[in-house]
């Protein structure tokens, strides 16, 4: 079956730096566009940004656009979300999703990973 | 970027019919998604495109759309429906991006 599983969120400092990885598993990776989403305590759903499934596109919200960075390990059914210049506002659950094959956004979730930024 | 604007909240009692709604210009172009989120627990997909279920969903989750609106219907709902609900779609810019709904929250009276 397929699973998605996310790790490397904690505590960071404003302005510092964390990598969040999602581990795939069920299907095969490197056929699929993969996303990040993002909710904030108590708060709605954000998307954040996406990849195609050879890397060649990445697309970006505008609130990450420039500190972000999507990338993937097509070898290691690997997602990664190199996240820098963190700001209190960043403080999130982060979840990996696939795109399905017509571009639908979440057919399979993680469980998430949390971030919070603060001092 | 485009918005999409949902109720806050809605409830209806048990077994009957719910409509949740979705308003947003992105949606003359593209069908919404939608997804169903329980307190704890990650999102799952419950309509994507026209009116499509991915498999395990209950039949009685629909999904339609007309104009700048998409709607999320549940006919016949049950507790287990009680939860967050929201739309996505692409934005119209044409910058290939995604926007979700503001979420409306469905009490099962």
């Amino acid at each position: 079956q397929v699973q998605l599983v996310e790790s490397g969120g904690g505590l960071v400092k404003p302005g510092g730096s964390l990598r969040l990885s999602c581990a795939a598993s069920g299907f095969t990776f490197s056929d699929y566009y993969m996303s990040w989403i993002r909710q904030a305590p108590g708060k709605g759903l954000e998307w954040v940004s996406y990849i195609s499934s050879s890397s060649s596109y990445t697309n970006y919200a505008d609130s990450v656009k420039g500190r972000f960075t999507i990338s993937r390990d097509n070898a290691k059914n690997s997602l990664y979300l190199q996240m820098n210049s963190l700001r209190a506002e960043d403080t999130a659950v982060y979840y990996c999703a696939r795109l399905d094959g017509s571009g639908y956004l979440g057919d399979y979730w993680g469980q998430g990973t949390l971030v919070t930024v603060s001092s | 970027s485009s918005e999409l604007t949902q109720d806050p909240a809605v409830s209806v009692a048990l077994g009957q019919t719910v409509r949740i709604t979705c308003q947003g210009d992105s949606l003359r172009s593209y069908y919404a998604s939608w997804y169903q989120q329980k307190p704890g627990q990650a999102p799952v997909l419950v309509i994507y495109g026209k009116n499509n279920r991915p498999s395990g969903i209950p039949d009685r989750f629909s999904g339609s759309s007309s104009g700048n609106t998409a709607s999320l219907t549940i006919t016949g709902a049950q507790a287990e429906d009680e939860a967050d609900y929201y739309c996505n779609s692409r934005d119209s810019s044409g910058n290939h991006l995604y926007v979700f709904g503001t979420g409306t929250k469905v009490t099962v009276l």
